[in-house]
């Protein structure tokens, strides 16, 4: 059962316009979640979090929503740039010390 | 410190052969994972260590894995006798018990192939 879902494996969007990925959680118990990008041949890096107390957190370009009632998270970027194109992962978390993954969503920014 | 890093790189092995691999943490970290990435999934939790002690293991670790960090420095995930449902990347990751869930940082993955 997958508990952090990202039904989008990919998404192509042109330089300079604003990339949304999207994710789901079914576990109403997770109060953190969390947005790693990963290049290839490198292990994940942590981008952006969010607490459950919160419904909006911004770090320069990047920006993470968060709707509880609807179990939803987005993460935007604006502008998107080339160097943006990655595999995110959204994450979430019910405890300290541990992290649950979802399947990634491949971003491509086209020139 | 130049972060986490992992040993080997890449493994291509036979099915039925032992593999073993490394990872080395921040140094100051104690806390330090193991994960592992099939294709088109996000990393999955296998286990972690608190200091020399392995506090959790997840159902994917079967009999056929052991996870040991000896002195609560570097770890090791030996899988014997590899089958080839057990190619996929296999992650580690450290952090500090007084960190948050963000300061978890991931080496660079060793990738398995069992042919």
């Amino acid at each position: 059962d997958q508990q952090v879902k990202q039904n989008s494996p990919s998404l192509s969007v042109q330089e300079g316009r604003i990339s949304i990925l999207n994710c789901d959680y079914t576990n109403s118990m997770f109060d953190y979640f969390l947005w790693y990008k990963k290049y290839p041949a490198e292990g994940p890096t942590f981008l952006i979090s969010i607490s459950s107390i919160k419904d909006k957190n911004e770090d320069g370009r990047f920006t993470v929503f968060l709707n509880k009632s609807a179990k939803h998270l987005s993460l935007h970027i604006v502008p998107s740039q080339p160097g943006d194109s990655a595999v995110y992962f959204c994450a979430a978390s019910d405890r300290d010390d541990k992290i649950i993954f979802g399947k990634g969503t491949r971003l491509h920014i086209l020139p | 410190d130049t972060g986490v890093s992992q040993d080997p790189r890449h493994k291509i092995t036979k099915r039925g052969q032992n593999v073993t691999f490394r990872c080395d943490p921040i140094s100051e970290h104690n806390r330090l994972y193991w994960y592992r990435q099939t294709l088109g999934q996000g990393p999955e939790f296998l286990t972690y260590f608190q200091n020399e002690a392995q506090l959790e293991k997840s159902r994917l670790l079967s009999d056929r894995f052991s996870a040991e960090r000896p002195k609560g420095s570097f770890s090791t995930l030996e899988i014997q006798r590899t089958e080839q449902g057990d190619s996929a990347m296999y992650l580690c990751a450290s952090t500090s018990t007084t960190g948050g869930l963000e300061t978890q940082y991931f080496g660079p993955g060793t990738r398995l192939l069992v042919l």
